[in-house]
């Protein structure tokens, strides 16, 4: 399978929990974006890197998201203290020169 | 699984119909567009895009208008199958910056 994969696919946690995702792009995408998608609505910009650097924060990435992508191949996104209005699908996409391919997700619920 | 069709648009279309789902942008700077879709639980699938130097871009089954005057894109869908049910999504995007999505609209296909 050569397209966007991301894992865990489902990660149920208690509000006060950190959780990690990990999304692994197309491999020769040098763009790798995270986006959140709340029910009925279309998803929303979270973060956007440029091989290793993360070239953009939206304002709903709060102090306690980070996102990485150390070796500018696959990248992490990381939630400390979860809330509950933090349950969300949380979806990654890579990019070329200009199509832009999403993975599958991550559907966080937070208890 | 995620029912991403909650409070969106509705289109309810004859299988063997032709549908047109309709999107308005707001950015002027934007200089390409994409249309995904998304069914239940999964993460948004490119359809087709176009760069605002084209008006008229077909795919298989699909094609994508771009009329810039009045910041408007379409999607028509040719022989509607009810495989083609799911919510659409536009989205827009100014060189290589992030991609922002449009309002979804939900396309049942009536048997």
């Amino acid at each position: 399978d050569t397209g966007v994969s991301q894992n865990p696919r489902h990660k149920i946690t208690k509000r006060g929990q950190n959780v990690t995702f990990r999304c692994d792009p197309i491999s020769e995408h040098n763009r790798l974006y995270w986006y959140r998608q709340t029910l009925g609505q279309g998803p929303e910009f979270l973060t956007y890197f440029q091989n290793e650097a993360q070239l953009e924060k939206s304002r709903l990435l709060s102090d306690r998201f980070s996102a990485e992508r150390p070796k500018g191949s696959f990248s992490t996104l990381e939630i400390q203290r979860t809330e509950q209005g933090d349950s969300a699908m949380y979806l990654c996409a890579s990019r070329g020169l200009y199509e832009q391919y999403f993975g599958p997700g991550t559907r966080l619920t937070v208890t | 699984g995620e029912n991403v069709g909650l409070h969106l648009p509705t289109l309810s279309v004859q299988e063997g119909d032709n549908s047109i789902i309709n999107c308005a942008y707001s950015n002027s700077a934007s200089d390409y567009f994409i249309w995904y879709k998304q069914e239940s639980g999964k993460g948004p699938q490119f359809i087709i895009d176009i760069r605002s130097n084209m008006d008229k871009r077909q795919g298989q089954r699909v094609t994508v208008l771009l009329n810039k005057t009045v910041k408007h894109l379409s999607l028509q869908i040719a022989a509607t199958q009810p495989g083609d049910s799911a919510v659409y999504f536009c989205a827009e995007s100014a060189g290589y910056q992030k991609v922002t999505f449009g309002t979804g609209t939900k396309l049942q296909v009536i048997p």
